[in-house]
């Protein structure tokens, strides 16, 4: 069966290092995967996306990369801030359908 | 002026009881979604609309029937409410299957408290 599977423990980190979020998933041939970020009491918010045929994207300090040998994609934040603090979920896409993972708290602290 | 607006944000019930949630969209999808979040904060599709016809309907109990009066509206009525509905739902909007590239854009969740 199609599983992603994101850490489920929550990951502390201090405020101007980098964040590394894992996204790793089996049984499936995604033609994109996304990343969402999502708030308490808020609905998620995308992110970043990149397609299979692309090793790697950035977005002002965001970078995605994405392996389908090892079925894995890795969300880097640089010089995170407490305001990047947020649940960040990655999500593969089908034809019509959009699969998330459940998602990796993360907590900057000053 | 909110992409993706759903009523109500609370909704506090007894079980037995039928409600309603609402959603709306502004920004010319023609694709609609409905999610729900548990508490272990799993987020799962549950049925999703292509310019008002069903296109997923994901294991969902028959209690709960989604209605789209046209592509920017999608409603989730649910009948003879459960303990185990209470959860956070969440409506989302997208381009249609097969075009664009599959963003999508979420409403702020209503979160059923079914006592």
């Amino acid at each position: 069966s199609q599983k992603i599977e994101q850490n489920s423990e929550a990951l502390n980190i201090q405020e101007g290092k980098t964040a590394t979020l894992t996204c790793n998933y089996t049984n499936y041939s995604p033609a994109y995967l996304q990343w969402y970020r999502q708030d308490p009491g808020r609905g998620p918010v995308f992110l970043l996306l990149i397609r299979e045929n692309e090793k790697e994207k950035r977005k002002e300090r965001l970078k995605v990369t994405f392996d389908t040998t090892l079925k894995q994609s890795l969300f880097h934040i640089t010089a995170s801030q407490p305001a990047d603090s947020a649940t960040y979920l990655c999500a593969l896409k089908g034809y019509s359908t959009l699969t998330f993972g459940k998602g990796t708290m993360l907590l900057v602290s000053p | 002026d909110t992409a993706v607006s759903q009523t109500p944000k609370y909704l506090v019930t007894q079980m037995g009881n039928d409600k309603s949630i609402k959603c709306e969209q502004n920004l010319g999808h023609d694709t609609m979604y409905w999610y729900k979040q548990d508490s272990k904060k799993f987020l799962k599709i549950m049925f999703s609309y292509n310019n008002k016809e069903l296109i997923i309907n994901e294991t969902v109990p028959n209690r709960f029937s989604p209605k789209s009066p046209d592509k920017a509206h999608l409603n989730l009525h649910i009948n003879s409410l459960e303990l185990g509905d209470s959860a956070v739902y969440f409506c989302a909007s997208s381009q249609a299957p097969g075009q664009g590239l599959g963003i999508q854009y979420f409403g702020a969740g209503t979160r059923l408290s079914v006592l």
